[in-house]
C-alpha cells in the first residue's frame, strides 16, 4: 500500500495567517493527490484534485504544489471557517490511502 | 442537484451485520464510480473500497476483504455497503462519496455519513 505521511499532525494559527500543510507519499503517484476539508459532523470538502486544481467553488486562497512525492497545501489569509480538519488522499492505486490529518486550531 | 443520502444511524452488536445505503440523485448513477470510506473517532479517514455502479465490479481494502460487499440497485440508483462481523473497531461514520473524474480519483460529493455503533 502506498503510504502517505502528512504534517504537522495539529497546528495552532490566527485569522489572517498564512498555513502550510504537507504531505509526502511512499512512492511516486504522479499528480493523483487530493485534498480535503473536514468540519466537526461534516462530511469532507474536496479542495484541490489533481495535486494543484482548484475544485470549483472553491476560494482561491487555498491553493497547492508538487514536488516529486512531495505535496503542499497552502491557505493563505486563514479565515474563521477554515478552523478544520486537512486530509490528503492518494487516488494513484487502490487502496486509496489518506495522509493522518491536519488540525488547524485557533 | 446532485445529492447522496445516505441510511440513519444503526447500533449493532459484535458479530452482527450492517447494511448502509446511499441513494443518490440528481445526476446519471451509472456514470461515476461510488466510494465508501469511514472515520473513526478521534480517527482519520479510511478508503474502504468501490463500486462501478454500471458493471457492479466492486474492489475492497485488503483488511475488509470478506466482510465487505458493496452493491447497487440501478432501479433506485442507490448504492449499498454492508459490513459483516462487525467488532466495536467498526464503530465509525461511513461516507458514501461520488468519484468526479475516474483519472484523478476525487470524491466532488459525499452522502452526509451514517453513524455505526458496535457494542460487546
Amino acid at each position: 500500500d502506498i503510504q502517505m505521511t502528512q504534517s504537522p499532525s495539529s497546528l495552532s494559527a490566527s485569522v489572517g495567517d498564512r498555513v502550510t500543510i504537507t504531505c509526502r507519499a511512499s512512492q511516486t503517484i504522479s499528480n493523483n493527490l487530493n485534498w480535503y476539508q473536514v468540519q466537526p459532523g461534516k462530511a469532507p470538502k474536496l479542495l484541490i484534485y489533481a495535486a494543484s486544481v482548484l475544485q470549483t467553488g472553491v476560494p482561491s486562497r487555498f491553493s497547492a504544489y508538487r514536488s516529486g512525492t512531495d505535496f503542499t497545501l497552502f491557505i493563505s489569509r486563514l479565515q474563521p471557517e477554515d478552523f478544520a480538519t486537512y486530509f490528503c488522499q492518494q487516488s494513484h492505486g487502490t487502496p486509496f490511502t489518506f495522509g493522518q490529518g491536519t488540525t488547524v486550531e485557533i | 442537484q446532485v445529492q447522496l443520502v445516505q441510511s440513519g444511524a444503526e447500533v449493532k452488536k459484535t458479530g452482527a451485520s450492517v447494511k448502509v445505503s446511499c441513494k443518490t440523485s440528481g445526476y446519471y448513477f451509472t456514470t461515476f464510480y461510488l466510494h465508501w470510506v469511514r472515520r473513526a473517532p478521534g480517527q482519520g479517514l479510511e478508503w474502504m473500497g468501490w463500486i462501478n455502479p454500471n458493471s457492479g465490479a466492486t474492489d475492497s481494502a485488503q483488511k475488509f476483504e470478506g466482510r465487505v460487499t458493496m452493491t447497487r440497485d440501478m432501479s433506485t440508483n442507490t448504492a449499498y455497503m454492508e459490513l459483516r462481523r462487525l467488532r466495536t473497531d467498526d464503530t465509525a461514520v461511513y461516507f458514501c462519496a461520488r468519484v468526479n473524474d475516474y483519472t484523478w480519483g476525487n470524491y466532488d460529493y459525499w452522502g452526509q455519513g451514517t453513524l455505526v455503533t458496535v457494542s460487546s
